[in-house]
């Protein structure tokens, strides 16, 4: 069975301080899907990103990368200077290939806060 | 991206009564919903993985008497929490997918806020 590891429960930073979410997962299907998601307070989930385990590559999408470790079993986040609006829970899920119904398993979150 | 809306946001109701939500995908057509549910400060756990026009597949520990799923079109799945009681107070959220396999993104909707009391 998937599981999905967000060890750090709560982490709190001063704006423009970089800040990095850790994920480790667990699967013993060899093609698998990883995605992280963010939650502000409002809600609503929104999607960050996906990567298949075929694509090692790192990943920059402005402030936000993403380091894909297969070795490790990590697929990490970094927010780059961070700013007050990044304040949200942030989960990490996998999803495995060869399940028909794409169910995901998530982290139980990290809650990051930044303050002025 | 695609879009799924929730209604209602928010719902609050007596011990007893039966709550229903609406997941609704609103651009394309979903053969797979899913829903979660979410906890005070926890994470999204699957309760249970409808299809178009079939049975739902529950997760293990859900109760499917309570828990009632219909999935009557590509469009629309509904929750229907019967006899709710203070302990279904939690924050309900559900997805749909446009296809078959772990590599198709899920949509969220925006989720409802349950609250029993």
């Amino acid at each position: 069975a998937q599981k999905v590891t967000q060890a750090q429960t709560e982490i709190s930073v001063v704006e423009k301080e970089d800040v990095t979410l850790d994920c480790v997962y667990e699967t013993r299907d060899t093609t698998y899907y990883l995605f992280w998601y963010k939650q502000p307070p409002s809600g609503e989930l929104v999607f960050l990103i996906r990567r298949n385990s075929f694509d090692e590559q790192n990943e920059i999408s402005g402030r936000y990368s993403w380091n894909f470790q297969k070795s490790t079993s990590s697929f990490n986040f970094t927010i780059t200077a961070s700013q007050v609006v990044d304040s949200a829970v942030y989960f990490c899920a996998l999803s495995e290939a060869e399940e028909t119904a794409s169910k995901l398993t998530f982290g139980t979150g990290t809650r990051l806060q930044v303050t002025l | 991206g695609a879009v799924v809306s929730q209604h209602p946001s928010r719902v609050i109701c007596k011990s007893g009564t039966s709550v229903k939500i609406e997941c609704r995908s609103l651009d394309f057509q979903a053969t797979t919903m899913f829903w979660y549910r979410q906890f005070p400060k926890q994470s999204l756990m699957l309760m249970a993985t409808s299809n178009e026009g079939s049975k739902a597949t529950y997760e293990q520990g859900v109760e499917k008497d309570k828990f009632l799923i219909n999935h009557a079109s590509l469009t629309l799945s509904t929750l229907t929490v019967t006899s709710a009681h203070p302990e279904d107070s939690s924050f309900y959220i559900c997805s749909a997918t446009a296809g078959a396999g772990g590599h198709n993104e899920q949509f969220f909707g925006p989720g409802t806020r349950l609250t029993v009391l």
